[in-house]
């Protein structure tokens, strides 16, 4: 499996301009999850969504941030309008759902990351 | 107080030697517990999961529960250079073994 891809690697934008995050998790996860990571915060869930429905966004920081899943291969984050305290490290995960065998399906699995820059 | 909680470090040990690394978590409702390695500008990728008391040992990690104390650690035996690396522990809140919280993460050298 190709694992959880992201883009872009890195973006670099000025504040006021809208971001966008991509992501496309595991083939057959049923979790998407969205995080970030600064030195000051650690790594922190934004949001995540099961069979494409978010189902917990209390961790996005305000309105400026939204996220979608319009299908199961396919998540976008977009920050409008961006500012510098933006910027981070963004992962996208997903996961499987835990089965009612009670396996250890429920591991996330991580992308490369968006480092996001905004100046 | 946070949900999960790690000594930042950093933790230096000498090549060879068993490095410990512990965290505490909040939520006595717990049940999944994971270690993630991550390498510096890289993402984290899992190293060991844990579910029930005990001890679980996966080649030179070992991972220990306590959910009494609520504590869980990672013992990593004969550490070598290529473990140094940040140590995140990953915790699952009470009722949704999807979402999860992380530590902030132990730095962990490991001199030649």
């Amino acid at each position: 499996d190709a694992g959880v891809i992201q883009s872009p690697r890195h973006e670099v934008t000025e504040m006021g301009q809208e971001v966008t995050l991509r992501c496309k998790p595991i083939s057959g996860h049923d979790y998407l999850f969205w995080y970030r990571q600064t030195m000051m915060r650690g790594l922190e869930l934004l949001i995540y969504f099961n069979n494409n429905v978010p189902i917990d966004d209390s961790g996005m920081p305000e309105d400026r941030f939204s996220a979608k899943m319009p299908n199961a291969s396919f998540s976008t984050l977009k920050i409008q309008p961006s500012e510098p305290r933006d910027s981070a490290v963004y992962f996208c995960a997903s996961s499987q759902d835990r089965g009612l065998s009670g396996t250890s399906t429920d591991t996330q699995y991580f992308g490369p990351g968006t480092r996001l820059t905004v100046l | 107080q946070k949900e999960v909680e790690q000594n930042s470090g950093p933790l230096s040990v000498p090549e060879g030697a068993i490095a410990s690394l512990n965290c505490t978590y909040s939520d006595r409702g717990s049940q999944s517990f994971f270690w993630y390695r991550q390498y510096s500008g890289k993402s984290p990728e899992l190293i060991m999961s844990i579910y029930s008391n005990g001890d679980k040992e996966d080649g030179r990690f070992t991972a220990q529960l306590n959910k009494a104390s609520q504590y869980v650690s990672l013992l990593i035996r004969d550490s070598q250079p290529s473990d140094s690396a940040t140590y995140l522990c990953a915790v699952n809140m009470e009722g949704n073994f999807n979402k999860f919280y992380f530590g902030s993460g132990t730095k962990l050298n490991v001199k030649p």
